[in-house]
């Protein structure tokens, strides 16, 4: 089955930039998609097919995907951007939907 | 607005079975795909089972034979039929909506409904 690995956990600083890395086979190939979730609350989308991003979300979150490793950018950190992070795709080879491991980001 | 509300929740034995609920609004619920993910306490999310729009579905092995997701578009409504339940499905149940577009993403999200299985 396909694997997506995200680092455990990222702190940084408010006001710097935070990169959340999602490895996986070939991820390049495929669509990722990111999602948000605080404590206690569903998840979110906030990226979608590597680099859209949906209504409301704001402009400083942003997705790169090629090779073996998709990114989730968020710049200018704010406090409010404490979160678990979630990198997503579907593998067409089982018609499966794979999360990735999540990262906790902390900010400082 | 655009809602998904889950219901059916509780806590049940282990070898049990259990429903879940989830009410769409605001969509046409007949237009998209829709899914089932779970999130066991302090642990990551879990894809569960997809329906199309056709009434195919999917299931990851994990629960494949013993799960079996439907869906009713004159109710605007998903279910999840869980049987023979283990101590490993313990878990937060969220109803989320596949994206327009068939990229796989779940563009909205229930706020979930808690599974406990437990004697």
């Amino acid at each position: 089955s396909y694997v997506l690995t995200q680092p455990p956990s990222v702190s940084v600083a408010p006001g710097q930039t935070a990169r959340i890395t999602c490895g996986g086979n070939n991820i390049g190939s495929k669509s990722v998609h990111w999602y948000q979730q605080k404590p206690g609350q569903a998840p979110v989308l906030v990226v979608y097919d590597d680099s859209d991003r949906p209504s409301g979300i704001p402009e400083r979150f942003s997705g790169s995907n090629s090779g073996n490793t998709a990114t989730l950018t968020i710049s200018r950190v704010e406090a409010g951007d404490e979160a678990d992070y979630y990198c997503q795709v579907w593998d067409s080879s089982s018609d499966h939907y794979v999360f990735g491991t999540g990262t906790k980001v902390t900010v400082l | 607005e655009v809602q998904l509300v889950e219901s059916g929740g509780g806590l049940v034995q282990p070898g049990g079975s259990l429903r879940l609920s989830c009410a769409a609004s605001g969509f046409t619920f007949s237009s998209y795909d829709m899914h089932w993910v779970r999130q066991a306490t302090g642990k990551g999310l879990e894809w569960v089972s997809a329906i199309g729009t056709a009434g195919d579905t999917y299931y990851p092995g994990s629960v494949k034979g013993r799960f079996t997701i439907s869906r009713e578009n004159a109710k605007n409504s998903l279910y999840l039929q869980m049987n023979s339940l283990r101590a490993g499905d313990t878990a937060v149940y969220y109803c989320a909506r596949g994206d327009s577009s068939g990229l796989g993403a779940f563009d909205i999200w229930g706020q979930g409904t808690m599974v406990t299985v437990s004697s």
